[in-house]
């Protein structure tokens, strides 16, 4: 089991607006900052949202996060085809004193 | 252009030793934080290890600790993970990620470890 939980799947149309969620606790998404990674098929991850809700240059602005006390979340608007992927969730914890990862959300668009 | 690039996996045996290396280019390899991420077929990631940038300080994660040991060499801009008493469970696709102010900002192309008799 992952120590941040996510959603195994979310699925939406074309266009559509989808949201993942990832929860945690207080030695990880409460006491510090949360990251999005995204993963498509046979790829390597790639860094999608920072600091809970920073888009690295390159990354369109469909995609955003937010953060409030022990969770998070992603949210992906204008859903595209190639939107299609794994995304993670990620934070320092305090108490392991390493990266935590959520278990991956597979996104299918319909 | 950021590249890292990782080799040095294959197939051992149960309680085998590998070494995995990541050559890195396009960037300041002596000023970054590097870490080892790892996602066994069909699951999701796994943090392993991290390395500050003149090598003085490592962390890793409890499942590995005490088998495996990350390591750098900045005049060749390579950074290394010696995995020792390999177990099944060790079975994944090893990456090599960059870290900047903190968090992984880029990911190589992985390099596959299979442990099995």
């Amino acid at each position: 089991q992952s120590v941040l939980t996510q959603p195994p799947s979310a699925s939406g149309t074309p266009g559509q607006r989808v949201t993942i969620s990832c929860s945690g606790s207080s030695s990880n998404i409460g006491s510090d900052y949360v990251y999005w990674y995204q993963q498509l098929p046979g790829t390597a991850p790639k860094l999608l949202i920072y600091r809970n809700n920073q888009r690295p240059s390159g990354v369109p602005d469909r995609f955003s996060g937010s953060k409030s006390g022990t969770s998070a979340s992603l949210a992906i608007s204008g859903l595209r085809s190639e939107d299609e992927a794994d995304y993670y969730c990620a934070a320092w914890d305090d108490s392991l004193g390493g990266w935590v990862f959520g278990g991956g959300t597979k996104l299918t668009v319909l | 252009e950021v590249q890292l690039v990782e080799s040095g996996g294959g197939l051992v045996q149960p309680g085998g030793s590998l070494r995995l290396s990541c050559a890195a280019s396009g960037f300041t390899f002596s000023s970054h934080w590097m870490h080892w991420v790892r996602q066994a077929p069909g699951k999701g990631l796994l943090w392993v290890s991290r390395i500050n940038s003149d090598g003085s300080t490592t962390n890793y994660a409890d499942s590995v600790k005490g088998r495996f040991t990350i390591s750098r060499d900045n005049a060749k801009n390579t950074l290394y993970l010696q995995m020792n008493s390999l177990r099944a469970e060790d079975t994944a696709v090893y990456y090599c990620a960059r870290a900047v102010t903190g968090w992984i900002d880029y990911w190589g192309q992985g390099t596959l470890v299979t442990v099995s008799s």
